[in-house]
C-alpha cells in the first residue's frame, strides 16, 4: 500500500527553465510535507517543506505547493540549475497518534538539468 | 558536510558475524531514526528515538538491535543477519519527534550480507 506516490520516475528539463515535480498522497492523517533531495553515494538533504494549513510555501529558487482536497503536492524550482540534477523524494508525515514524526516516502524522481 | 556521522561508509559482513552502526549528531538534536534503503527504493523507517528512549519500533526483526547511549550517538546492533539485509541503513536526527521537524539525514552506512 503505497501512501505517497510520485508517479513519474524521471523529469528532464532545460537550465534555465522549470522544474515541476509531483507528488500525491492517500492518506488523509498526513498534516505536513517535505521534499527531500538525494545525490549519489549521499545522504537526503532537506529542501522545503509545508504544512497541511497552508498551501504554499517559498524559499529561494523552490516553491511546494498543497493541494489538500486533491491530495497532490507539486515543488517547483526555478530557474533550473544542472546543480539540481539529483533525486528528489517527497515525504509526508502524520499527526500525533499516528507513528507521530514517522515519514512516508515517494519512491522518488530523477531530475536532470541540461546546461 | 553532513552534520549526522555515520561510521562505518561500508561493511561486509557473513550471516553469523556480529557488527554494530554507529551515528552521531552535534545538533542537539533529542529525536534520531535508524531508515533501511533498498536499490531504487525510497527509505524505509525502522526505528525512533526520542530523548534516548525507544519510540517507535516499525516490527523490525530482533536479528537488529537499536541503542542510543546519550543524546549524540545512535548505534544499530547486527546479529545473524540474512542476504535479503543487504541495503543501505540511513541515520537521522531531527530536533523533536514531530511531524513538522525536518529530518537530517547522515550519508549511510552500504550493507552487505555474504
Amino acid at each position: 500500500d503505497q501512501q505517497v506516490k510520485q508517479n513519474s520516475p524521471s523529469l528532464s528539463v532545460q537550465e534555465g527553465r522549470i522544474s515541476i515535480l509531483n507528488c500525491d498522497y492517500t492518506n488523509s492523517m498526513f498534516d505536513y510535507f517535505l521534499w527531500y533531495k538525494k545525490y549519489p553515494a549521499e545522504g537526503p538533504t532537506f529542501l522545503i517543506s509545508i504544512s497541511s494549513i497552508k498551501d504554499k510555501n517559498e524559499d529561494g529558487r523552490f516553491t511546494v505547493f498543497l493541494n489538500k482536497s486533491a491530495k497532490h503536492l507539486s515543488l517547483h524550482i526555478v530557474p533550473s540549475q544542472p546543480g539540481d540534477s539529483a533525486v528528489y523524494f517527497c515525504a509526508a508525515s502524520g499527526s500525533p497518534g499516528t507513528s507521530y514524526g514517522k515519514l512516508t516516502f515517494g519512491q522518488g524522481t530523477i531530475l536532470t538539468v541540461h546546461p | 558536510d553532513t552534520e549526522v556521522t555515520q561510521t562505518p561508509k561500508h561493511l561486509v559482513m557473513g550471516m553469523t558475524n556480529k557488527k554494530s552502526l554507529k551515528c552521531e549528531q552535534h545538533m542537539g538534536h533529542r529525536a534520531m531514526y535508524w531508515y533501511k534503503q533498498k536499490a531504487k527504493k525510497p527509505p524505509e523507517l525502522m526505528f525512533v528515538y526520542s530523548y534516548e528512549k525507544l519510540s517507535i519500533n516499525e516490527s523490525v526483526p530482533s536479528r537488529f538491535s537499536p541503542e542510543c547511549p546519550n543524546s549524540s550517538l545512535l548505534n544499530l546492533h547486527l546479529h545473524a543477519l540474512q542476504p535479503e539485509d543487504s541495503a543501505l541503513y540511513l541515520c537521522a536526527s531531527s530536533q523533536w519527534q514531530g511531524a513538522d521537524q525536518p529530518q537530517h539525514f547522515g550519508d549511510g552506512t552500504r550493507l552487505s550480507i555474504l
